[in-house]
């Protein structure tokens, strides 16, 4: 079975300073990555995906992601965080033809001033 | 440009009522995903479609039940609530005919409420 697994249930970062949230995943095949953010009260908002090429991912909001197949990691990384950063992102692999994400349980990120 | 739209944004229902939870995914896209998220959790896959037929099933109880409509637009309807179904009900649609790569595209979902 496909899944993926966040081993850190919150990060905590000053502003301006690198943040990287984990995820490690487990699948069969080719792996299809993805990273979402949520906001509270709100739906999840698309970041990034792997599907296949450069092991380096860039995506919305500065975030980029790197995929490590030795290490089945696709951990989500940002060079300067923002206060605004602040929310709660789930790292999603895709499970079949049909398109359906199994989620990773989640990380809260908090950015201090 | 368009997203997935949810109706309605609050639902305040009673042990045993019946509720109706509406989504209009994103225009073109054949796909409609449910999922339901409880309190700390993730998102749990229900059920989805993929042009108006039910494409795969999750772990969405027997009271539950689910239809895509010739416009694209998706109802989850509910019966028997229980208290155990207050949670997060989120709509996601994507455009699988165009390749299996497309992300999932969530709206602001609709926030159960059982009494």
């Amino acid at each position: 079975a496909q899944s993926v697994a966040q081993p850190e249930d919150q990060v905590n970062v000053a502003e301006g300073n690198p943040l990287t949230v984990k995820c490690t995943y487990s699948v069969s095949g080719n792996p299809y990555l993805f990273w979402y953010v949520q906001y509270p009260n709100r739906g999840l908002q698309f970041l990034l995906k792997y599907i296949t090429g450069d092991n380096l991912v860039k995506g919305s909001y500065g975030f980029e992601a790197e995929f490590n197949k030795s290490q089945t990691s696709f951990h989500l990384k940002k060079p300067s965080a923002l206060v605004s950063d602040s929310a709660l992102y789930f790292c999603a692999v895709r499970t079949d033809s049909w398109g359906k994400l199994q989620f990773g349980a989640g990380t809260q990120v908090v950015v201090t001033p | 440009a368009a997203g997935v739209i949810q109706s309605p944004r609050h639902l305040i229902k009673e042990k045993r009522e019946t509720a109706t939870l509406k989504c209009y995914p994103i225009p073109r896209h054949d796909t409609v995903y449910w999922y339901q998220q409880g309190p700390g959790q993730d998102p749990q896959f229900l059920i989805s479609f993929y042009e108006k037929m039910q494409s795969d099933k999750g772990s969405i109880p027997d009271r539950f039940s689910a239809q895509q409509f010739s416009d694209y637009h998706s109802e989850l309807n509910m019966s028997s609530l229980e208290l155990g179904d207050s949670a997060l009900y989120f709509c996601a649609s994507s455009s699988l005919g165009q390749g299996d790569n497309s992300p999932l595209h969530f709206g602001n979902g609709t926030r159960l409420t059982v009494t």
